[in-house]
């Protein structure tokens, strides 16, 4: 069974710098190109980041470039977002999903960011 | 960036409906759009991928379409447990970006 595990969110201040992490189980994860989607409050779904599934290649949206870093441990399983220079639009549950081809087929519960100002 | 646009932002209908929920994408994606249902609390659900392939598992009263740059969703006799909000995403071009939303409820 797939499972994808988002965990590091919490409040912090404008600025700040916060890491979120991934735990996925239940398939070849290096096999994979994983996504980082957010969602604020109330408000739609936001693709946020990509990386690819050897790590080599990664992708932004603009709303974070520049700021925030995708990074992956294939050894261990793991996805990880390091967030810097945090921005009270960051607020947002931030979920990891696994990407199959062209869609995002497994989903994680996702983890709470607040950013205050 | 490729928009993409749903219509409509919500509706409200009745179990057994018909519903069609459409999106449209500012320049050709191909068929790399797919549909995600979400429920409040929950992490968004892969319903169709390419366009009108529907995911395992999937009831089959959902279904999937596409016309040129216009894509659609139609749930065939809508169930207490479809009331939710839909998204289309495009996976053509990055950034992969979703629509608005459609929220259907009572």
């Amino acid at each position: 069974e797939v499972q994808l595990l988002e965990s590091g969110g919490e409040l912090i201040q404008a600025g700040g710098s916060l890491r979120l992490s991934c735990a996925v189980s239940g398939f070849i994860f290096n096999n994979y190109a994983m996504n980082w989607v957010r969602q604020a409050p109330g408000k739609g779904l936001e693709w946020v980041s990509a990386i690819s599934g050897s790590g080599d290649d990664t992708y932004y949206a603009d709303s974070v470039k520049g700021r925030f870093t995708v990074s992956r441990d294939n050894s261990k399983n793991m996805l990880y977002l390091q967030m810097n220079t945090l921005r009270a639009d960051d607020t947002a549950v931030y979920y990891c999903a696994r990407q199959v081809v062209r869609y995002f087929e497994d989903w994680g519960r996702g983890t709470l960011v607040t950013v205050s100002s | 960036d490729i928009q993409m646009t749903q219509s409509p932002s919500s509706l409200s209908a009745s179990v057994g409906d018909r519903v069609t929920i459409t999106c449209r994408a500012s320049q050709s994606i191909r068929s790399y759009l797919n549909w995600y249902q979400q429920k409040p609390g929950e992490a968004p659900k892969l319903l169709v991928y390419a366009a009108s392939n529907l995911q395992t598992g999937v009831p089959s009263r959902f279904g999937g379409s596409e016309s040129g740059t216009d894509f659609t969703l139609t749930i065939s006799g809508l169930q207490p447990e479809d009331f939710a909000t839909y998204y289309c995403q495009q996976t053509n071009t990055i950034p992969f970006t979703f629509g608005p939303g459609t929220k259907v409820d009572i």
